[in-house]
């Protein structure tokens, strides 16, 4: 398996522009999160999904918008970026029946914008 | 606001000693409580979650949950210089799939 993979790896975008963060399972979980890590804090929770087809909003979802059609992808979009959107941005998943109790985690993907 | 609270460090202890760290939460309603390890440039790796107050063990680890003070902390027996990283405190406020993480303690440990 390749556990839970994300690309980019590092992007830069200006302000204003739209960019989709990929991130994919091939774990067969169900939940899968979305979080952002500014520098020197911790982890905060943009968005979550617990199957195909349903999501919910984390503790930071303004200004961006994710999907999730099929159970291996989970993609995040950022509209319109700003500044503040400067940050790591990771993926995790968890496997059915074990919520946030167990999350893996993906490499990350950091994101500059200029 | 709910919070978690750690001291951002770095805590520095010699290599064999015990490293504690430890964090704060202000909601008493939260279930469950998450130690995660990050090194520099990585993605965060848990180490153990504790749901009872009292101890929990496991290998060199160990996690210590007070409900009724609000605390929680992580005790490293043994530190290896290979335990330096950021450890980031996590809790789970209520039945929710959302975790609160604090902004983690920097610890270094000298060999």
């Amino acid at each position: 398996n390749a556990g839970v993979t994300q690309t980019p790896k590092f992007r830069i975008l200006k302000i204003g522009q739209s960019m989709t963060l990929q991130c994919a399972q091939d774990m067969n979980h169900n939940y899968m999160y979305w979080y952002r890590q500014d520098p020197g804090m911790g982890l905060k929770l943009i968005y979550y999904s617990v199957g195909a087809g349903i999501t919910d909003k984390g503790e930071v979802p303004n200004g961006y918008n994710v999907s999730r059609s099929t159970t291996e992808d989970f993609p995040l979009r950022l509209e319109l970026a700003a500044p503040s959107q400067t940050s790591v941005y990771f993926c995790a998943s968890s496997p059915p029946g074990q919520g946030v109790e167990t999350q893996y985690f993906g490499p990350g993907t950091r994101l500059l914008v200029l | 606001q709910k919070e978690v609270e750690q001291n951002s460090g770095p805590l520095s202890v010699p290599e064999g000693a015990i490293a504690s760290l430890n964090c704060t939460y202000s909601d008493r309603g939260s279930q469950s409580f998450f130690w995660y390890r990050q090194y520099s440039g990585k993605s965060p790796e848990l180490i153990m979650f504790i749901y009872s107050n009292g101890d929990k063990e496991d290998g060199r680890f160990t996690a210590q949950l007070n409900k009724a003070s609000q605390y929680v902390s992580l005790l490293i027996r043994d530190s290896q210089p290979s335990d330096s990283a950021t450890y980031l405190c996590a809790v789970r406020m209520d039945s929710s799939y959302k975790l609160i993480f604090g902004s983690g303690t920097r610890l270094l440990v000298r060999p």
